[in-house]
């Protein structure tokens, strides 16, 4: 069955970077986008961009590019999403979720990444 | 790209039918038949509900349907039950390889 599974909480100062894993299987990786959306404590959902796994081009929410990079390990089906000069406001938990246009049909477990001095 | 608008709340007694609405512009639910709605319990992650504007994944009940007309797609889940309380929020494609969320409803079974 697919599975995306993500690395483990992570706890990070202001101006920091942070590096989060999702690690997949049960698909053919190359097959699929891989989306990062994230929610900060009781709030929505944000999507933050895209990586294709096929070609490894990328598109970034406007509020964070610049920040973000989005990156893939083909040999292990691997995405990895780093994001940089954290502040408060990047307190959420981080979510990998496989799709495209269509829609995301299988998601990570979540990692919270909580910024604080 | 500003979030989709979705009521803040929606609620109906078991067996009822309830219907969240989500609102955005023709740059983006207007332009893509790919509005999806998820799902989302407390402390845990999303689940894909209903994909390009009407389609349900394997596994979900038909209870589940979604529309679309003009700006404004719509959730509906006929026969409530207690576990379909929760967040819902509609997302959609954006174009250049875009999404927008919507803001969430949370859904109370009374």
């Amino acid at each position: 069955q697919v599975q995306l599974v993500q690395s483990g909480a992570e706890v990070k100062k202001p101006g920091a970077s942070v590096k989060v894993s999702c690690k997949t299987s049960g698909y053919t990786f190359s097959n699929y986008g891989v989306n990062w959306v994230r929610q900060a404590p009781g709030q929505g959902l944000e999507w933050m961009g895209w990586i294709s796994a096929y070609n490894g081009n990328t598109n970034y929410a406007k509020k964070i590019k610049g920040r973000v990079t989005m990156t893939t390990d083909t040999s292990t089906s691997t995405a990895y999403m780093e994001l940089r000069s954290l502040t408060s406001d990047d307190t959420a938990v981080y979510y990998c979720a496989r799709g495209g246009p269509g829609g995301f049909d299988n998601w990570g477990q979540g990692t919270l990444v909580t910024v604080s001095s | 790209q500003s979030a989709l608008t979705q009521p803040p709340s929606a609620s109906g007694s078991p067996g009822q039918s309830v219907t969240i609405s989500c609102t955005g512009t023709s740059s983006d639910v207007g332009s893509y038949n790919y509005v999806s709605w998820y799902q989302q319990h407390p402390g845990k992650a999303p689940k894909l509900m209903i994909y390009e504007v009407t389609k349900r994944p394997s596994g979900v009940p038909d209870r589940f349907s979604g529309s679309k007309s003009g700006n404004t797609a719509s959730l509906t889940v006929s026969g409530l039950q207690t576990e379909d309380e929760a967040d819902y929020f509609c997302s959609s494609y954006a174009g250049s390889d875009k999404h927008v969320f919507g803001t969430g409803t949370e859904v109370t079974v009374l």
